[in-house]
């Protein structure tokens, strides 16, 4: 079935430092791909997303490239600040799924941003 | 804005207990979720709807059952509380199919069971 695998957290960095999270898909079809965010206390909330090979989703400095290839959806930011500290979520949408409607997420990625 | 609203973000209920965990949207979506948060697993769908009365179950409903009686509002059920039900509930809602759409979460119900 489809599923999304994303790299174990916690990743901690340093404010300015460059950021990479790990995401890998397997689907069948060509399903749209996303990240979301969570910060502390709030529901989770779309960064960024991209809806066919090769596109570049992109939103408050964070950059993705959906990469059929390699099945990969690589959340980068080129300087992280202490208020990007979240948790990160890449998810695909579900087109095996009767109603088209559902994602299926990954386990999420914890980063810490320190000053 | 766009608001998922839902109705506790804090409760506490004993085994065997009935919970009812209800999720407002303000949208005008056709389509709600119900996922279940707990660390280290990520997001796992209970239920979903698309459309007012019409439910489909997700990869993990045992336990669970919902109703969607209005299209603004999805509710869910526990019948009988577990303490392996303790979690964090998220709902959300969009319009289109998530291919292109955008799913928006409320902020979360905790619900522990004691």
């Amino acid at each position: 079935g489809n599923s999304v695998t994303q790299m174990e957290g916690p990743v901690t960095l340093s404010e300015e430092a460059f950021l990479t999270i790990n995401c890998t898909y397997t689907a069948t079809g060509y399903p749209s791909l996303f990240w979301y965010v969570q910060y502390p206390g709030e529901g989770l909330q779309l960064l960024l997303k991209a809806t066919k090979a090769d596109d570049k989703g992109s939103n408050k400095g964070f950059e993705a490239t959906y990469r059929k290839e390699t099945t990969s959806f690589h959340l980068e930011k080129g300087s992280v600040q202490v208020s990007d500290s979240a948790v990160y979520f890449c998810a695909l949408s579900d087109l095996a799924n009767q109603a088209g409607t559902a994602l299926i997420f990954g386990k999420g990625t914890t980063l810490s941003v320190s000053s | 804005d766009v608001k998922v609203t839902q109705s506790s973000r804090y409760l506490v209920k004993r085994t065997g207990e009935k919970v009812f965990l209800e999720c407002v949207q303000d949208m005008d979506h056709e389509n709600m979720f119900w996922y279940r948060q707990d660390p280290g697993l990520g997001l796992r769908l209970i239920y979903f709807s698309y459309d007012v009365k019409m439910k489909e179950k997700g990869d993990i409903p045992e336990g669970y059952s919902v109703s969607r009686e209005k299209k603004e509002r999805f509710s869910l059920i526990l019948e009988s509380a577990s303490t392996n039900q303790t979690s964090m509930y998220l709902c959300a809602s969009t319009k289109d199919r998530v291919r292109t759409g955008e799913l928006f979460f409320g902020e979360g119900s905790r619900l522990t069971v004691l």
